[in-house]
């Protein structure tokens, strides 16, 4: 079985340029979330979808990010325009939500954004 | 964002030593989950603990989820080369999982 899959791998943009990612999850998986990890931390979440709905997108900059699952599978994450601090891995993950709450999250092996 | 506390932050051993790793929070989590993260790769699962004081392996990889819900542990026996790379808790609570800042584990030969 695929796991999580996502593009590009790496992406080197200039400053006030778009950039675009794309994820697919894992067949059957429901959830899918956008992580951002800076060098040296541990990823942070952006947005939350379950199915095409976004449950969650406290923490995504919604100035400049932008993110959609318009079918409930697969997902792009835009942001425009990058600036600097936007260089980090960008990780995509899904889940398939399990009776009685247990449910595990599996990741993608990032997209690597840096802005110069 | 909010991260737990895990500790050490990094950590240089001899290949065949144990290694021990942990990570506490404020917050009460329903699972705790185990992730190796290698240079240029996204995490990858270990083990997850869905269970107050459930004690779980995985080969030589050990992990106990605290009995008050806000810690687990993680333990490795025998290190070897390939257990070379950073490691994450993660608790998750209402569908959100919320990372500790990485343990990097280095091992001389």
């Amino acid at each position: 079985e695929a796991g999580v899959v996502q593009s590009p791998r790496y992406k080197i943009i200039e400053k006030k340029q778009p950039v675009a990612f794309w994820c697919n999850p894992i067949s059957g998986h429901n959830t899918l979330y956008w992580y951002r990890q800076n060098l040296g931390q541990g990823p942070e979440l952006l947005i939350r979808y379950e199915n095409e709905e976004a449950v969650d997108d406290s923490q995504l900059p919604k100035d400049r990010f932008s993110a959609e699952r318009l079918k409930g599978v697969d997902s792009t994450l835009k942001i425009q325009p990058a600036e600097l601090g936007d260089s980090a891995v960008y990780l995509c993950a899904s889940s398939l939500d399990r009776t009685g709450g247990e449910y595990t999250i599996y990741f993608g092996e990032g997209s690597w954004l840096t802005v110069v | 964002g909010q991260q737990l506390n895990q500790s050490p932050q990094s950590m240089f051993i001899q290949e065949g030593e144990d290694v021990s790793m942990n990570c506490t929070s404020s917050s009460i989590f329903n699972t705790w989950l185990w992730y190796k993260q290698d240079p240029g790769e996204g995490p990858v699962l270990l083990i997850a603990l869905y269970k107050a004081g459930e004690l779980t392996s995985n080969g030589r990889l050990t992990a106990q989820f605290g009995i008050t819900r806000k810690d687990s542990f993680l333990n490795i026996s025998a290190s070897i080369p390939s257990d070379v790379g950073i490691y994450f808790c993660a608790g998750q609570g209402a569908q959100k999982l919320v990372f500790g800042q990485g343990t990097r584990l280095t091992i001389n030969p």
